[in-house]
């Protein structure tokens, strides 16, 4: 069954650092997202991207942060000079469409900032 | 603006009991209503979904929900819990109208079964 990938499970880096973290949205989805899940908090809309351009982010998806389709099968969520208040699990999602059809969502990136 | 709120932090329940977990959710315009699950240490799962058609959704592993427009809620319910159902629930909103259709969530209900 096609899945959506994300690498690293675990990320830790120091706050003010760069990090980037890699998701591959199953083969024959358009749209992709990017979730945040904050320990103890809800799962929190950051962006979604279609057709090689951003479509929709949320007012947390600041200057901070950038996302890019590299390439056919890569999709990336850039942080740069990562913050304390980063930290969370990072989850990718890809849909076949928008509307009714279902969201698939990799397994989560755990970033830690220290 | 939408909003989902579910009023349990926490279920716990006893294996082969019955559970309902609770989610209302708020919108000016008509929604799409999911719940996802999320076991330990992994991602989110689709249980159900429910989109139009008939209020009664039956979803994966037993669960089901129903939508209830006038009371903007949209329950889950398994008749008898398994162990392997402990996990994090999460409800989840988007609305039929709009560009992308992202996924609203409420804050999770942790469903502990004990033996």
């Amino acid at each position: 069954e096609p899945e959506v990938t994300q690498t690293p499970s675990h990320q830790v880096t120091q706050m003010g650092q760069e990090v980037i973290l890699r998701c591959v949205p199953i083969s024959n989805h358009l749209y992709f997202y990017w979730y945040r899940q904050i320990l103890g908090q809800k799962v929190e809309f950051l962006v979604s991207f279609y057709n090689n351009e951003i479509s929709e982010k949320s007012e947390i998806f600041d200057d901070q942060f950038s996302v890019e389709r590299p390439d056919g099968s890569n999709f990336t969520l850039k942080i740069r000079s990562t913050k304390l208040e980063d930290s969370a699990m990072y989850f990718c999602a890809s849909s076949k469409g928008q509307g009714a059809t279902e969201a698939f969502f990799g397994q989560g990136t755990r970033l830690t900032v220290v | 603006a939408q909003s989902v709120t579910q009023l349990d932090s926490q279920v716990p329940v006893f294996e082969e009991a019955p559970v309902e977990l609770r989610c209302n959710y708020s919108s000016s315009v008509s929604v799409y209503l999911f719940w996802y699950v999320q076991y330990p240490n992994q991602g989110l799962q689709l249980l159900l979904k429910y989109l139009s058609g008939s209020t009664l959704v039956k979803g994966i592993n037993g669960f089901e929900a129903e939508f209830n427009k006038s009371q903007t809620s949209f329950h889950l319910r398994k008749p008898s819990v398994h162990i392997s159902d402990t996990a994090e629930y999460f409800c989840a909103v988007s609305y039929s109208g709009g560009s992308n259709y992202k996924l609203t969530f409420g804050k999770g209900t942790l469903l502990t079964v004990n033996p």
